[in-house]
């Protein structure tokens, strides 16, 4: 089955630097590649999300990047601020039935004022 | 508006005990999901359900039963709690079970065995 790895664990940034998190993912007909933030008490929430057919994403602070080839993909959220201090997961999923993502295993991000 | 709800937020008991928790979805989605978060964060994908029909049930034991009266409820029933049911249990559903459908999460529910 799918098994998706990711790096780091925890990361430290003050306010106002960049921050970039790491996965990759074994099963190279995965095709989707969600991201979810969870604050701390709350529920995961899609922030931002890659298919296969594209290599780059982006949505105001946030970016996506995707390589197929070495199976690997990465958030990346320029000027961090306070807010964006939370649980990151990175998932993958392929075309099979059930829409079934499999999770990385988490990165806590915390943004120092 | 509450988009996936579940019922109760917490929930306390003893080993052997049997409970049950409780998800609707007000989105009109087709596919709902359960999910266990353990005490590292590892979220994990248990069962999920399309029309009301099981289409993935990941190597969960048999002890954990889901129940999907309509599209828009999925319900957990777990006997013989165990220790090791202790986590965060969280419900979804997307518009549908093919791939690119955004999973819209529930607000959780606290499982603690004793």
């Amino acid at each position: 089955g799918e098994n998706v790895e990711q790096h780091p664990s925890t990361l430290s940034v003050q306010e106002g630097d960049s921050a970039v998190i790491k996965c990759t993912y074994s099963d190279s007909a995965s095709n989707y590649f969600p991201w979810y933030k969870q604050e701390l008490g709350k529920r995961p929430q899609l922030i931002i999300d890659i298919r296969s057919n594209v290599g780059e994403k982006k949505d105001q602070r946030i970016a996506v990047t995707l390589n197929k080839t070495a199976k690997h993909f990465s958030l990346h959220i320029t000027e961090t601020q306070p807010e964006d201090s939370a649980v990151y997961f990175c998932a993958a999923s392929k075309g099979n039935a059930g829409n079934m993502l499999t999770f990385g295993g988490g990165t806590r991000l915390m943004v120092k004022p | 508006d509450t988009a996936v709800s579940q019922t109760p937020k917490y929930l306390v008991t003893q080993m052997g005990n049997d409970k049950s928790i409780k998800c609707e979805q007000n989105l009109g989605h087709d596919t709902m999901y359960w999910y266990k978060q353990d005490s590292k964060k590892f979220l994990k994908i248990m069962f999920s359900y399309n029309n009301k029909e099981l289409i993935i049930n990941e190597t969960v034991p048999n002890r954990f039963s889901p129940k999907s009266p309509d599209k828009a409820h999925l319900n957990l029933h777990i006997n013989s709690l165990e220790l090791g049911d202790s986590a965060v249990y969280f419900c979804a559903s997307s518009r549908g079970s093919g791939v690119y459908n955004e999973q819209f999460f529930g607000p959780g529910t606290r499982l603690t065995v004793l």
